[in-house]
């Protein structure tokens, strides 16, 4: 069974400092993935999508990058936050098969 | 550009009553569509889909109902439960591939 992890589960972190979010999905290989932002009650932001190892394409621009380092690793981050960078934070993966999200990552900047 | 609008942004209804969520899209190259179900502090979770072939598709309480001409869909929750009280996503995508989503309905099912 295909499971996917986020890590870590909740940060609070101040502004200006940097930020590393993690995903990781296992049991499916060459997967497409995604990270998705939500402000509290919000509607789903797509920020980024990666549909094979080192390549990432970006769909906003909020000052924020992502890498896919591994084929099974999706990583979000960067290296200064900011206030409206509070939310919380979705990866996901599809392939060939609708989009299954993992169980967030809620980030609070002070 | 908006491309998928759900209504209403908010809906009660009490135990044991039929909810209806409406959906409406743009884009007539979309063919697939699904429904999330998110509970707080959760991700989003897959309830249930339809294709554009069809104008029909049940899962137990939850039914879609799909108007290709009208560009428009519903999701039918029959019996509500309190337990369904959650945010409803709908979304839109040609294929499986980078879905549109709205900006969803929050249930409230009272007992």
């Amino acid at each position: 069974a295909q499971t996917i992890h986020q890590w870590p589960v909740a940060e609070i972190k101040a502004v200006g400092s940097p930020l590393s979010l993690g995903c990781t999905i296992k049991g499916k290989s060459s997967p497409n993935l995604y990270w998705y932002w939500q402000a509290t009650g919000g509607t789903l932001q797509q920020l980024f999508y990666s549909i094979t190892v080192g390549q990432v394409e970006s769909v906003v621009q909020l000052n924020l990058s992502a890498s896919r380092p591994k084929d099974d690793q999706f990583i979000l981050s960067t290296e200064k936050l900011l206030l409206s960078h509070s939310g919380f934070y979705l990866c996901a993966w599809s392939r060939d098969s609708d989009y299954t999200f993992g169980s967030g990552t809620r980030l609070l900047v002070i | 550009q908006q491309q998928v609008r759900q209504s209403p942004q908010s809906l009660t209804v009490w135990e044991g009553e039929t909810a209806i969520l409406n959906c409406s899209y743009e884009d007539s190259t979309f063919n697939y569509f699904p429904w999330y179900q998110q509970f707080p502090g959760e991700g989003p979770a897959l309830l249930i889909s339809i294709r554009s072939v069809s104008d029909k598709k049940e899962d137990g309480r939850f039914t879609i109902f799909f108007n290709k001409r009208e560009k428009k869909l519903s999701l039918h929750i029959t019996d509500s439960q309190p337990g369904d009280s959650a945010t409803y996503f709908c979304a839109a995508s040609e294929g499986n591939y980078k879905p549109t989503f709205g900006k969803g309905t929050s249930l409230v099912v009272h007992p």
